[in-house]
């Protein structure tokens, strides 16, 4: 059984702070990583994909991947209250057409 | 920018009866994808379409689901015979390649 985890939080950060999310997967063999935001009754949203090792960088958002230790991170500089949302992270399942496996998410809110 | 479409945002209906939940894809994606929420608990992958054939499916989709594209534009979800466990947010996304998914703003189906 392939899983994703991430801790639900919530994590509250102040206003201008760095968020830091985490998340850990269980197959080796995955190779896309995607971070998604996803506001209360709404759908997911795409933020950052990372591919390989190393950091990402995209305005305000980084993601970090470790593949030796199956961790992949997301960093989000001066945050803002809009960023107050649960932050999916999704695996490719390793199948030949990418579906994609979903962790629990961690709910964020950012204070102001 | 271009963007996932899908209908109807709610769908309402009872126990045992059929609903065909619909989807317009990116226009130039060719990889399609259905997948679920059930409220408070993470995305599931239901399924996945290319080249107007299932590549992948879930063991959540089983014989009383199907996906169909009638026509060049439309992805639709039926489900045949609904049950309560059925209640859920469908989500429709596609991709360009086997990568990066963007969603739809689901349909929310509710089972009485």
């Amino acid at each position: 059984q392939k899983e994703v985890e991430q801790n639900s939080g919530p994590l509250s950060v102040p206003e201008g702070a760095i968020a830091s999310l985490n998340c850990t997967y269980s197959d080796r063999v995955s190779q896309s990583f995607f971070w998604y935001r996803q506001y209360s009754g709404k759908s997911p949203e795409l933020i950052m994909s990372i591919y390989s090792n190393g950091d990402k960088e995209d305005g305000r958002f980084t993601a970090q991947l470790n593949k030796a230790s199956q961790y992949v991170s997301l960093l989000i500089r001066d945050s803002q209250p809009s960023d107050s949302a649960t932050y999916l992270c999704a695996v490719n399942g390793g199948g030949s057409q990418g579906n994609l496996i979903f962790g629990k998410g961690t709910k964020l809110s950012v204070k102001p | 920018e271009p963007e996932v479409t899908q209908t109807p945002s709610h769908q309402v209906t009872q126990m045992g009866q059929e609903v065909i939940l619909r989807c317009v894809p990116i226009s130039n994606h060719l990889y399609f994808y259905w997948y679920r929420q059930i409220l408070g608990q993470k995305v599931e992958f239901l399924v996945s379409f290319y080249n107007n054939e299932i590549s992948e499916k879930s063991e959540i989709f089983d014989d009383q689901f199907s996906v169909e594209r009638p026509d060049g534009s439309n992805f639709t979800l039926k489900i045949r015979s609904t049950k309560l466990e059925d209640s859920a947010m469908y989500f429709c996304a596609s991709s360009s390649l086997l990568y990066e998914q963007y969603f739809g703003p689901g349909t929310r189906l509710t089972v009485t």
